[in-house]
């Protein structure tokens, strides 16, 4: 079956680094997103890992490795506006292109 | 560019009666539409993939008699929640792809109460 597992909630200051990790289980994968979202809206794109590795754009990088089935965000110099949920996300073929959700990882940034 | 639309943000509504939630990709074709809901504090569920001049394909557990899916052009998808009640009470996100391209687009969301 498909399945997302990544924590429930964390906490970090302002200005610190914070990885949240994710392990996926799905069939016919493709590649792997992350989300911000803030409450009440709707998910922005922060990246997508098709590819084993880091990725680096900005502040965040994500991090992918397919045969563990793994993925990190990496949040680098935390602000107070980075407080929001991140979803960690599998795209897969199986049946048309779809993605599948986790059930996100709500942040709190303090200062 | 890539400007998804949701209309309306919110409603409320009655028990029993049918609401209709728009999504409108503003600049571009979406060959793919996709509805997702989400409550208070749980990650977005799919409910049912649209692709436009046929019929949706609804996941597991979602009622296709309820929950009316079209997507009569490449710029236009609707949701119909029918005899709603208290339970649909939801967060309706859509969210919009250009063929077979991996991103996805998302709506700004509907926030449905149902009374």
């Amino acid at each position: 079956g498909q399945n997302i597992d990544q924590p429930t909630e964390m906490t970090a200051t302002e200005g610190a680094i914070v990885q949240i990790n994710c392990t996926y289980q799905t069939s016919g994968f493709n590649g792997l997103f992350w989300y911000q979202q803030h409450a009440g809206e709707a998910p922005t794109f922060l990246s997508y890992n098709v590819l084993d590795g880091l990725e680096e754009k900005g502040r965040f990088s994500s991090f992918l490795s397919r045969s563990k089935g793994y993925s990190y965000l990496l949040l680098k110099e935390l602000q107070m506006k980075d407080s929001a949920s991140y979803l960690c996300a599998a795209h897969h073929g199986i049946g048309g292109f779809k993605t599948i959700f986790g059930a996100g990882t709500r942040l709190f940034v303090k200062a | 560019g890539a400007v998804v639309s949701q209309h309306p943000s919110r409603v409320i509504c009655k028990s029993g009666t049918s609401v209709k939630i728009e999504c409108r990709s503003l600049d571009f074709q979406a060959t793919t539409m996709f509805w997702y809901r989400q409550f208070p504090k749980q990650s977005l569920m799919l409910m049912a993939t649209s692709n436009e001049g046929s019929k949706a394909t609804y996941e597991q557990g979602v009622e296709k008699d309820k929950f009316l899916i079209n997507h009569a052009s490449l710029t236009l998808s609707t949701l119909t929640v029918t005899s709603a009640h208290p339970e649909d009470s939801s967060f309706y996100i859509c969210s919009a792809r250009i063929r077979d391209y991996y991103e996805q687009y998302f709506g700004p969301g509907t926030r449905l109460t149902v009374t």
